[in-house]
Parts: structure tokens; sequence; C-alpha cells
């Protein structure tokens, strides 16, 4: 089975400054897809960024960059120039390439907690 | 449209009450699916249907019925909650057999049971 751990349960960034989230993960399989989603206090969960493991090209998304280590199975995310909007919890998410759907092989890390200061 | 939809928002039960939550997508999605999300820890996945059958059902305990009536449509039924079943239930749709799909998750419904 696979897992994913986040390690900093908070983190405090000031606005327009640059944070950047760790995520490690456990699995056996040579593909598989890795997402960072975004929960902001509405309770909706969003995609930020997603990463095949095939591609060795980290991916990026505006202000949003991802720094994929498959080696050392870690997918940390990368935000440049904090915004108070970036508030929130993220989640780093892995999907098998067997699960049927978007949703039903993800296995979610625990998440950390964004402060952005003012 | 990019939207789940997702009634009520809010809502409060007892453990004697009878209640249905909805779920509501039209992206054309043909894979739908429950979450449960308790305060400050990951969701948790209880139900697929593909479809429009379930596919996976979490070991939910049976005070939890799903159904899906059609394509576009998902609800959760609710009878005989324990306060444990307090939680933030979220609805998420996918395309189905394709790789690289994105899941669109809704604004949940935050169920509390006295």
């Amino acid at each position: 089975a696979q897992t994913v751990t986040q390690s900093q349960p908070e983190m405090s960034v000031q606005e327009a400054e640059t944070v950047t989230l760790s995520c490690t993960y456990d699995t056996s399989e040579s593909d598989y897809y890795l997402f960072w989603y975004k929960q902001p206090p509405s309770r909706q969960m969003i995609l930020v960024i997603r990463q095949e493991a095939y591609k060795q090209q980290n991916a990026t998304e505006n202000r949003f960059s991802v720094n994929f280590q498959k080696a050392a199975k870690s997918f940390s995310l990368k935000i440049s120039d904090s915004q108070l909007g970036d508030a929130a919890m993220y989640f780093c998410a892995y999907r098998s390439p067997y699960s049927g759907g978007g949703a039903d092989g993800l296995t979610f890390g625990k998440g950390t907690h964004l402060i952005i200061q003012p | 449209d990019t939207e789940v939809t997702q009634t009520p928002k809010h809502l409060v039960m007892g453990m004697t009450n009878k209640k249905s939550l909805k779920c509501e997508q039209h992206m054309g999605h043909r894979a739908m699916y429950w979450y449960k999300q308790k305060a400050k820890k990951p969701p948790e996945l209880m139900f697929v249907y593909s479809y429009e059958k379930l596919s996976i059902n979490e070991s939910v305990p049976s005070r939890f019925s799903p159904e899906c009536p059609n394509s576009s449509l998902l609800n959760l039924h609710l009878h005989a909650l324990q306060p444990e079943d307090s939680a933030l239930y979220l609805c998420a749709s996918s395309h189905y057999g394709t790789d690289n799909t994105e899941a669109f998750f809704g604004q949940g419904t935050r169920l509390t049971v006295v």
C-alpha cells in the first residue's frame, strides 16, 4: 500500500515571500500520479498542480511549482509571491495508475496548514 | 460548468432522524464519490459509483446508504447516525477509465449529529 507523508503540520510565510511545502511518499509502483490539493476555509478541495511520474520535467502552474525527485520519492510544492488567498490546508496526494477514476485511488497526506502573514 | 454542487451546506440531525445529502454535476463525469473528512484530517473515501453502479464500498456502516439515480446525481441517505459520524462529507466526480483524470470536489456538507 502507498503512504504519503507531510511532515509540516503548519507553515507560516510573509505575504509576497516564497514558501515550500514538503511531501514524501512510499510506493512500489513505477508509474503513478501526484497532486497537490488546496482546501481553503470554504472547504472545497481545489487541484493546485499535478505531476505524472513518467515525466522528468517539474510541473508548474503560474506561482506554483513542484520539485519532483522520483528516486528520493519526494514531491515538494513551492509557492512564489505568496498571497493572502493562498492561506489554506494543502494536501499532497498519490494516485495509482490502476485506479479507475480520478478520486478512488487517492491517498492523501495529513495536510499542511499554510498561514500567510500580511 | 466545472462545478460539483452539494446540498445542504450544513445539516444538524438527531440520532433517530433520516436525512439525505445530495450532490450534482453536469460535466459528463461517469464516476462519482463520497468522502468523509474529520476536522484537521485528510478526506477518507467512502463510496465510488462508476456508470451509476456502486463499484467501491470502503466498509462503511449500513447507516450510510448511497444512491446514484442518474449520471448527474449522487445521494447519501443517513439513518440512525452516531455523534462520531459528525464530519464534513465531500462529493467528487471525474471521468472514469482514462489516465490522468482530474477529480472535482464539491464544497461539502457539514454534518452534526446530536
